[in-house]
Order: structure tokens, then C-alpha cells, then sequence
């Protein structure tokens, strides 16, 4: 099956701060999804974004299938962007999403 | 509020017990999933739904029964778990079909087997 490998796995920012977090994945992709997981578990949605580039607010997320990665970017970030941010493919054949490992991000004051 | 409703929120049950989780979508999806999240493990999917019909087994044990008697609910019948099934459980819904558009999850059921 398809592979999904997010980097870093682990980020420690400061309040203000700008970062960029990384999807690879090892096959041809339908769509693409990133998502938020707060502390208490729930995912929310982000971005669904297959190809091209989505602004929303300080968030933006740029995915180029041809190249098979996806890029989350954050700017100014807030201690309420703290939780783990996870991208989840599917491949078009099997009517699934296959989730990456996840970053986990702590924003700090 | 994603459109997709879970219940309980929590639950605690012992390695006898036979319990349900139930989750609900007001989005009008016809696919539903079930996904296993264990701490430090990615999100690993159990079943999919698709259509009312079972399209997806992930080698799921049989303790672990879903039932989606309409495209809107989906149940997991739970039996004779282990203490390593404590997770969180996420349902999730999508348009249908062969390939999965957006797709949105409930809050989460936390199961702990004791």
C-alpha cells in the first residue's frame, strides 16, 4: 500500500514564529487532506488539497502530485496551533485514507 | 461541529463487557469509516462502509463488529476486548464512492478496557 511520511516528526516553536511541515507519500494520489488533531482528539479539517496552493488566514498549504509531497505552512504562530498535524492521501482505489505519522508541534510564550 | 456526532465520548468497560459506540452524520455522505488511533501510532483504519456496504476489512479481530444499518449511522459492537484495544476510536464520513472526497470525523470515542 501507499506509503505517507511526514517530517519533521517533532516542533518545538516559539509564539510568533513561522514553520513549514512536510507530506511525502510513494504513490499517485487522488486527494490529499491535512488535518489538526487538538488535545483532546478531535481532527479538524484544514486543508483538502490535492494539487495547487490554499491560503486560510495564517495557514496555507501548497501539494505537488508530480512530485508526490505536500507542503503545510504556518505563520505567526499561536500557542493554539499546539497539537499534532497529520496528512492523509487516498490513492483513488480503494476508497480510503491513509494517514501519515503526524507532527507533533508545541508552540511556546 | 463537523457534521458527525459520536457517542460516548468516554467509555470504560471491563474485558467481559459488550458495549457499542455509535456515530452519526447529518452531512449526508453515503461512506463511513472507523479508525483505531493507540497512543504514538498513526490513525489505522478498521472498516469502510461504502453504500451501506462493508467494502473495507483492515484484519480487524472479531471481537470488533461494525453494523451500518442506514448511510447515515455506524455502529461498533464491541465484545471480550484486551486492555491493548484501549485507543481512540474515530468515525468519519464522505461523499461515497470509489474514491474518498473530503472527508470529516466525529470528536472521538476514548476506550479504555480494563
Amino acid at each position: 500500500g501507499i506509503q505517507v511520511e511526514q517530517s519533521p516528526p517533532d516542533l518545538i516553536l516559539q509564539e510568533g514564529a513561522n514553520s513549514t511541515l512536510r507530506c511525502n507519500f510513494s504513490d499517485s494520489v487522488n486527494n490529499l487532506q491535512w488535518f489538526h488533531q487538538n488535545p483532546w482528539g478531535q481532527l479538524i479539517n484544514l486543508f483538502y488539497i490535492p494539487s495547487g496552493t490554499k491560503q486560510n488566514g495564517r495557514l496555507s498549504a501548497t501539494t505537488v502530485a508530480t512530485e508526490r509531497y505536500s507542503l503545510l505552512y504556518i505563520s505567526s504562530s499561536q500557542t493554539t496551533d499546539s497539537g499534532v498535524y497529520f496528512c492523509a492521501v487516498d490513492t483513488g482505489t480503494a476508497s480510503k485514507l491513509t494517514f501519515g505519522t503526524g507532527t507533533r508541534l508545541q508552540v511556546t510564550l | 461541529e463537523t457534521g458527525v456526532t459520536q457517542t460516548p465520548r468516554h467509555l470504560v468497560m471491563g474485558m467481559t463487557n459488550k458495549k457499542s459506540l455509535k456515530c452519526e452524520q447529518h452531512l449526508g455522505h453515503n461512506a463511513m469509516y472507523w479508525y483505531k488511533q493507540s497512543a504514538k501510532k498513526p490513525l489505522e483504519l478498521m472498516f469502510v462502509y461504502n453504500f451501506k456496504e462493508q467494502t473495507e476489512n483492515n484484519s480487524v479481530p472479531s471481537r470488533f463488529s461494525p453494523e451500518c444499518p442506514n448511510s447515515s449511522h455506524l455502529f461498533l459492537h464491541l465484545h471480550t476486548l484486551q486492555p491493548e484495544d484501549s485507543a481512540l476510536y474515530l468515525c468519519a464520513s464522505s461523499l461515497g464512492g470509489r474514491e474518498v472526497a473530503e472527508a470529516f470525523f466525529g470528536q472521538g470515542t476514548r476506550l479504555t478496557v480494563v
